[in-house]
C-alpha cells in the first residue's frame, strides 16, 4: 500500500540553525502539506502546497518557513533560524485532489536547543 | 479561528468494553476524519465521513457525520488492547485544504 515517508525520523539542532525537513508524498498525489504537533498537544496545519506554489497557509507559518518541491517526488519544509519553540513532530500529508482524504507520514521529530 | 471540541480527553477502560468519543463545532465541516495516533507515529486514517447523516463502519468502529455538520461521533466496539492509542477527529471546510483537528482521546484498555 503506497505511504508517505518522511526523513530524518529525528533531527536535533542549535537555536538559529537552519533545518531541512524531508518528505515523500504518494506518487500520484497532488496536493501535499505540513503540519507540526507540539508535545503532547493537537496537530495543527502549518501549509498547503499544490502546481509548485503554497495554496494555503496558517499564521504558525511564517517568514522563518519555506517549503519546495524540488524534484518530481520529494517535498521540503525549510525553517530558516530555528527557535526553541519549534521543537514538535512535524508531519507530512498529501492527498489526490481537493477535499480529498490526507494521508500522513510518520513525522520527524525536531528538537532545538 | 475553527476549533473542533473533542471529548472525553481520556478513558480508561476494560477490555471488551465498548468506547465513544465525540468531536462539535460551532462552524460547518464537509468532511469528517477520524484518526488514530499511536506514540511516535503519525496519525493513521481509520474514517471517512463526506456526507452529513453518513453512518460508517470499519471492522469495530463506527463513524457518524452529525447531520447539521457540525459533529461527528466515532464508537469502538468490544475493545481490545491493541486499540490503545489517541483518537483525533479532524474536518475540512469546502473552501480549502486546510484540516482542523481536535483535542484528541487518549484511549487506554486494560487486559
Amino acid at each position: 500500500e503506497p505511504e508517505v515517508t518522511q526523513t530524518p525520523s529525528h533531527q536535533v539542532t542549535q537555536m538559529g540553525q537552519e533545518v531541512i525537513l524531508r518528505c515523500v508524498p504518494i506518487s500520484n498525489h497532488l496536493y501535499f502539506y505540513w503540519y507540526r504537533q507540539i508535545l503532547g498537544q493537537k496537530v495543527e496545519f502549518l501549509v498547503s502546497f499544490y502546481n509548485n506554489e503554497i495554496s494555503e497557509k496558517s499564521e504558525i507559518f511564517d517568514d522563518q518557513f519555506s517549503v519546495e518541491r524540488p524534484d518530481g517526488s520529494n517535498f521540503t519544509l525549510k525553517i530558516r533560524s530555528t527557535k526553541l519553540e519549534d521543537s514538535a513532530m512535524y508531519f507530512c500529508a498529501s492527498s489526490g485532489g481537493l477535499g480529498e482524504t490526507q494521508y500522513f507520514g510518520p513525522g520527524t521529530r525536531l528538537l532545538v536547543l | 479561528g475553527q476549533q473542533l471540541n473533542q471529548s472525553p480527553q481520556s478513558m480508561f477502560i476494560q477490555e471488551g468494553e465498548d468506547v465513544s468519543m465525540n468531536c462539535t463545532s460551532s462552524s460547518i465541516f464537509n468532511t469528517w476524519l477520524w484518526y488514530k495516533q499511536d506514540p511516535g507515529e503519525g496519525p493513521v486514517l481509520l474514517i471517512a465521513l463526506y456526507k452529513a447523516g453518513e453512518l460508517t463502519s470499519n471492522g469495530r468502529l463506527t463513524a457518524q457525520f452529525g447531520i447539521t455538520r457540525k459533529d461527528s461521533f466515532l464508537n469502538i466496539s468490544a475493545s481490545i488492547p491493541s486499540d490503545v492509542g489517541i483518537y483525533f477527529c479532524a474536518g475540512l471546510r469546502n473552501a480549502g485544504n486546510m484540516l482542523t483537528f481536535g483535542g484528541g482521546t487518549r484511549l487506554m484498555v486494560k487486559p
